[in-house]
């Protein structure tokens, strides 16, 4: 069974930094693409990054270009997201999200997500 | 605001059908990607409903349909039900954008 667990998350000041990281199982981590998407809260879904099994492509958000850092380590079936000099607009609940080998350019599974607050 | 275009809400009775709108641009829907719907319920992650020309995953009813031309999809619920009651979601890829492109959300109330 696939299962994605997302953990890090928490409630942290304007302009601090948080790590999330995705523990995946059930499937071979190393071979697929992997996103990280976001949820404001009563908001709707928001793609903030991208990176490839291999970390050799890497795409973010424009918003949060320069301050968020995608990352993983395949030997530790886990991908994981840097965010620094947070911001309230970052406040959402973040999803670690599978994309499809079939198909490719959507997310065949997700995580429960992990809710991240910035607030002073 | 969104890249790609969703009603807020629609509602139908038990046993009718609904239809959701999705609107997009020559850099994602137009230029021939393929649109996926997820469907969120409450507190809960998304969850992908169909992809591309009307694959379901295992589970999903055949009653959930989907049509592109253009630069528009949208997605057909029929014999509604009241689990079907949650929130629906368009996605795309733009390749000005060089990653997922999301709707809205729209609210469906049965």
């Amino acid at each position: 069974e696939v299962q994605l667990v997302e953990s890090g998350g928490g409630l942290v000041q304007p302009g601090g930094s948080l790590r999330l990281s995705c523990a995946a199982s059930g499937f071979t981590f190393s071979s697929f693409n992997m996103n990280w998407v976001r949820q404001a809260p009563g908001k709707g879904l928001e793609w903030v990054s991208y990176i490839s099994s291999s970390s050799s492509a890497i795409y973010y958000t424009d918003s949060v270009k320069g301050r968020f850092t995608i990352s993983r380590d395949n030997a530790k079936d886990s991908l994981y997201l840097q965010m620094n000099s947070l911001t309230d607009e970052d406040t959402a609940v973040y999803y670690c999200a599978r994309e499809s080998q079939r198909t490719g350019y959507l997310a065949d599974y997700w995580g429960q997500g992990t809710l991240v607050a910035v607030s002073s | 605001q969104s890249v790609l275009t969703q009603p807020p809400s629609v509602s139908g009775a038990p046993g009718q059908r609904v239809t959701i709108s999705c609107i997009g641009t020559s850099s994602n829907i137009g230029a021939g990607y393929d649109v996926h719907w997820y469907q969120q319920l409450p507190g809960t992650a998304p969850k992908l409903l169909i992809f591309g020309n009307n694959n379901r995953p295992s589970g999903v009813p055949d009653r959930f349909s989907v049509s592109k031309s253009g630069t528009s999809a949208s997605l057909a619920i029929s014999g509604l039900q009241a689990e079907d009651e949650a929130d629906y979601y368009c996605q795309s890829y733009d390749r000005g954008l060089s990653g997922w492109v999301f709707g809205g959300g729209t609210k469906l109330t049965v």
